[in-house]
């Protein structure tokens, strides 16, 4: 099994391009997410999905999209890339939301520079 | 709302023991969870703590105690391996949504 898998690793964005990040698990998980990694703090919750054809605002919504068409696929947009979207991308995955069947599994991360 | 404290860094040498702390502040409580991150890599599971009391996995342990919002991670017989940053999280509810939340980490240097 491959866990969970990310891509592109790494990429450089000009402010306003787009881009799509792509996550994918191999684990049969219904949850998913996509967090963000500052330095200096903790994961920030963006999106997540609680089952195929699902997604759900996080914590820090503004300016990305997802969708999950496929119960293995998550996919993370930025419509219009800013300089403050310069980040590390992680995407994670559960089998569910509660107890210890709550434990998230995560990508390699996907580090973004918006220039 | 929803917050967790844990420190920013500890120190320790090889061979010794450590335990990074962790107080929260949430809602609708289910239990409270730790995760490893090594520099430029992903967080992985470590342990989860439901109910009050100590969890032990090898040479981690894990504690919680509900009543005063508190847990603790307990590292032993430390390695250099070991060096990394270490998250607390809670599952509350917030916002109408049922979400994992993160301290901001304590980053360990084990040295010789």
């Amino acid at each position: 099994n491959a866990g969970v898998t990310q891509t592109p690793k790494f990429r450089v964005l000009k402010t306003g391009q787009s881009m799509t990040l792509l996550c994918a698990q191999d684990m049969n998980h219904e949850y998913m997410y996509w967090y963000r990694q500052d330095p200096g703090m903790g994961l920030r919750l963006i999106h997540y999905s609680v089952g195929e054809g699902t997604t759900a605002k996080g914590e820090v919504p503004d300016g990305y999209n997802v969708s999950r068409l496929k119960k293995q696929n998550f996919l993370l947009g930025l419509e219009s890339a800013a300089p403050s979207q310069t980040s590390v991308y992680f995407c994670a995955s559960s089998y569910s939301s509660a107890g210890v069947a709550d434990t998230q599994y995560f990508g390699p991360g996907t580090r973004l520079t918006v220039l | 709302g929803q917050s967790l404290e844990q420190p920013s860094e500890v120190t320790a040498v090889e061979g010794a023991i450590v335990q990074i702390n962790c107080t929260y502040q949430t809602s609708g409580f289910y239990g409270l969870s730790w995760y490893q991150q090594h520099d430029g890599g992903a967080p992985t599971f470590l342990s989860y703590n439901a109910l009050d009391g100590l969890e032990e996995t090898g040479r981690f342990s894990s504690f919680l105690s509900r009543s005063d919002s508190y847990g603790y991670l307990l590292l032993q017989e430390l390695q250099m391996k070991d060096s990394a940053s270490y998250f607390c999280a809670v599952r509350a509810v917030s916002g109408g949504y049922n979400k994992l939340i993160f301290g901001a980490g304590t980053r360990l240097a084990v040295h010789p």
